[in-house]
């Protein structure tokens, strides 16, 4: 069981405004990331991290920034929200082990800019 | 480069079971995962299967690896209407510290 948390779970903020979604992880995982999911199911990865100090884009383009100063905390903050941006952001991490990359999400944020 | 291929929508009836597929490009695959994803929820790990094996079975989940073809597909005996949700296929490459995902399936289960 994976034990990976995400607050806030709903948000509906104005837009211009200022947001952090948080994660955090208690498994001790080094490698963390950060997937937008289309209300079309697709998932996206914008940032992951391979570990502390360590912050890499991602497959699509995101005015969002993260950063990672411990490893069990990887936040991404939109700096000033837009309409474009109301999607649903999972958070997840991994560990290289038997299982090879097994990547464990957490319940994910939605997020609505209105 | 890489890419996961699934259809898009399947519906059963419940008792009944279900085969979803996937197909993926990238021969250096080392490890193919499936995810379901409830609605208003995260993805969750369901079952991997490593690539030189061609069969995992796990309770009412088997899972068949055709390398040849690079085809991959998740079998659910005894559907319930539990079951419904979307359920993504993925692989991990080697050298790629990122999982490759599929668009994802829906599974609709019928009473």
């Amino acid at each position: 069981e994976a034990d990976i948390y995400q607050t806030p779970r709903y948000l509906v903020i104005g837009t211009g405004k200022k947001i952090t979604l948080e994660c955090s992880q208690t498994m001790g995982h080094d490698k963390m990331y950060w997937y937008q999911q289309d209300p079309g199911m697709e998932l996206h990865l914008i940032h992951y991290s391979y570990g502390v100090n360590s912050t890499e884009k991602g497959d699509l383009s995101s005015e969002s920034t993260v950063s990672r100063i411990r490893t069990e905390h990887f936040p991404l903050t939109l700096e000033s929200a837009r309409p474009s941006h109301t999607s649903q952001y999972l958070c997840a991490s991994s560990a290289h082990r038997d299982s090879g990359n097994t990547i464990y999400f957490g319940e994910g944020s939605w997020l609505t800019v209105v | 480069g890489e890419d996961v291929e699934q259809s898009l929508f399947l519906s059963v009836r419940e008792g009944d079971s279900s085969v979803i597929n996937c197909t993926y490009t990238d021969s250096s695959s080392t490890y193919l995962y499936w995810y379901k994803q409830e609605p208003g929820a995260g993805l969750q790990l369901l079952t991997y299967i490593f690539s030189n094996m061609d069969m995992k079975q796990d309770q009412r989940l088997t899972v068949l690896l055709n390398k040849k073809d690079k085809h991959l597909s998740l079998r659910i005996a005894d559907t319930q209407t539990g079951d419904s949700a979307i359920y993504f296929c993925a692989e991990s490459i080697r050298g790629y510290s990122t999982l490759t995902f599929g668009k994802g399936t829906m599974l609709l289960v019928s009473p």
